[in-house]
């Protein structure tokens, strides 16, 4: 079965750096999205990407974020300068369309320090 | 804002029961509804999704009912193994936001032998 695939599992890194993580996509799928979820909380939506821009942002999603789709494969969350709020789990997803459920990866864990 | 903590609800039912699981969603403009499972350390998993057209869908082992009166939807599953312990959450689209679909808190389930 086709999957969501993001690396790293788990980043850890300073308060300050820029970290990027990735995900492959399902390779059909036209809709990428980037959610997140704080230990023991829901999961949060960040931003939703088609045809080589971002569809819809949440307020979560500042000027810290972006995103980006670098080739025909990856699709990629930049943020850049990490605060220690941002530890989370990092889930990226991808869908056919928008009448469709999304597919989810495993997440990256992001532990700021 | 967001609880810091966030309690989840926990339902407990005995292996071979039939378990349900609620939620009620906040905009009565959403079409589109989808439950996925979550199980510890792993992304969300879609479960079943049903569109506002229609009150009740049916997949393997799982059942899912939408009230659009009382904005109420439900998961049933059939004859609970042990597998099915997660954390269960409903996620809905709204129907002027075709790029987003948002998680609900989600409700822990918890399987007795």
């Amino acid at each position: 079965e086709p999957e969501v695939t993001q690396t790293p599992s788990h980043q850890v890194t300073q308060m300050g750096q820029e970290v990027i993580l990735r995900c492959v996509p399902i390779s059909n799928h036209l809709y990428f999205y980037w959610y997140r979820q704080i230990l023991g909380q829901k999961v949060e939506f960040l931003v939703s990407f088609y045809n080589n821009e971002i569809s819809e942002k949440s307020e979560i999603f500042d000027d810290q974020f972006s995103v980006e789709r670098p080739d025909g494969s990856n699709f990629t969350l930049k943020i850049r300068s990490t605060k220690l709020e941002d530890s989370a789990m990092y889930f990226c997803a991808s869908s056919e369309g928008t009448d469709y459920g999304y597919t989810f990866g495993s997440g990256t864990r992001l532990t700021v320090v | 804002g967001e609880s810091v903590g966030l309690h989840l609800p926990t339902l407990s039912v005995q292996e071979g029961d039939n378990s349900i699981i609620n939620c009620a969603y906040s905009n009565s403009a959403s079409d589109y509804f989808i439950w996925y499972k979550q199980e510890s350390g792993k992304g969300p998993q879609f479960i079943i999704d049903i569109r506002s057209n229609m009150d009740k869908r049916q997949g393997q082992r799982v059942t899912v009912l939408l009230n659009k009166t009382v904005k109420h939807l439900s998961l049933q599953i059939a004859a609970t193994q042990p597998g099915d312990s997660a954390v269960y959450f409903c996620a809905e689209r709204g129907y002027s936001s075709a790029s987003k679909i948002i998680f609900g808190s989600g409700t822990r389930l918890s399987i007795r032998p």
